[in-house]
């Protein structure tokens, strides 16, 4: 199993409080990502990171900001969380193709999701 | 605008037979389908995939069939074992896009029956 850990696993939380989680990875790949599944939705990307400082937006990133000032954390924040919020985020790492020769395009390691209710 | 579609949020099969689980897409530009499984409390873990200039990739009891022209796939799992009961994602990713940003359907989840 590839080593990622999320924190918390499950937290609830009052509207307009800010809210991080966190993604841990021991694996040193470089790319990390924040899904988030809802019922009806399937997963939708929030943010992903291609490198320590590099950062870019997903589908879903409107109220979510990401910060990477180490290889192994991402860092998935909501400033004021809201209760659109409320969902299981996911964290997922992946290798660059140039790094594993025998990456198979697309293929991710997700991590065991985090619960979050927004009251 | 969803890209990816599962049009059956669930399925039921006999342990022993054969499930197929099928996958529309509308956009052109996607270079690799995959398909992920995921079981209750647990991140998704991936199954197979498939490239878009091939039309059938098989691995073990798992088969992945692409059909560009209709835009839409599919994946068997034969024979079907209680063990496979999860939920399946389709996912796709846009060519020339990072490794990882894929579009995902909404699941379906396949339900094998002793």
């Amino acid at each position: 199993d590839a080593g990622i850990t999320q924190s918390p696993r499950h937290k609830v939380t009052e509207t307009g409080t800010p809210v991080t989680l966190r993604c841990h990875q021991t694996e040193n790949h470089r790319y990390m990502y924040w899904y988030r599944q809802d019922p009806g939705h399937g997963l939708r990307l929030i943010h992903y990171s291609y490198g320590v400082k590099d950062t870019d937006k997903g589908e879903v990133s409107d109220g979510y900001s990401v910060s990477r000032s180490k290889t192994e954390d991402f860092l998935l924040t909501l400033e004021s969380a809201t209760s659109s919020q409320t969902s299981v985020y996911f964290c997922a790492i992946s290798e660059s193709p140039r790094t594993s020769g025998s990456l198979i395009a697309g293929e991710l390691f997700f991590g065991e999701g985090s619960r979050l209710t927004v009251l | 605008d969803q890209q990816v579609k599962q049009n059956s949020p669930s399925l039921s099969v006999q342990e022993g037979r054969i499930s197929i689980l099928n996958c529309d897409y509308t956009n052109s530009m996607f270079d690799y389908f995959l398909w992920y499984k995921k079981y209750p409390a647990e991140g998704p873990t991936f199954l197979i995939s498939i490239s878009s200039i091939k039309d059938k990739n098989e691995d073990g009891r798992f088969t992945v069939f692409l059909n560009k022209s209709a835009k839409h796939l599919s994946l068997h799992i034969v024979p079907s074992q209680p063990g496979d009961s999860a939920v399946y994602f389709c996912a796709a990713r846009v060519y020339g896009g990072s490794q990882g940003n894929l579009i995902f359907g909404k699941g379906t989840k396949l339900s094998v029956k002793p």
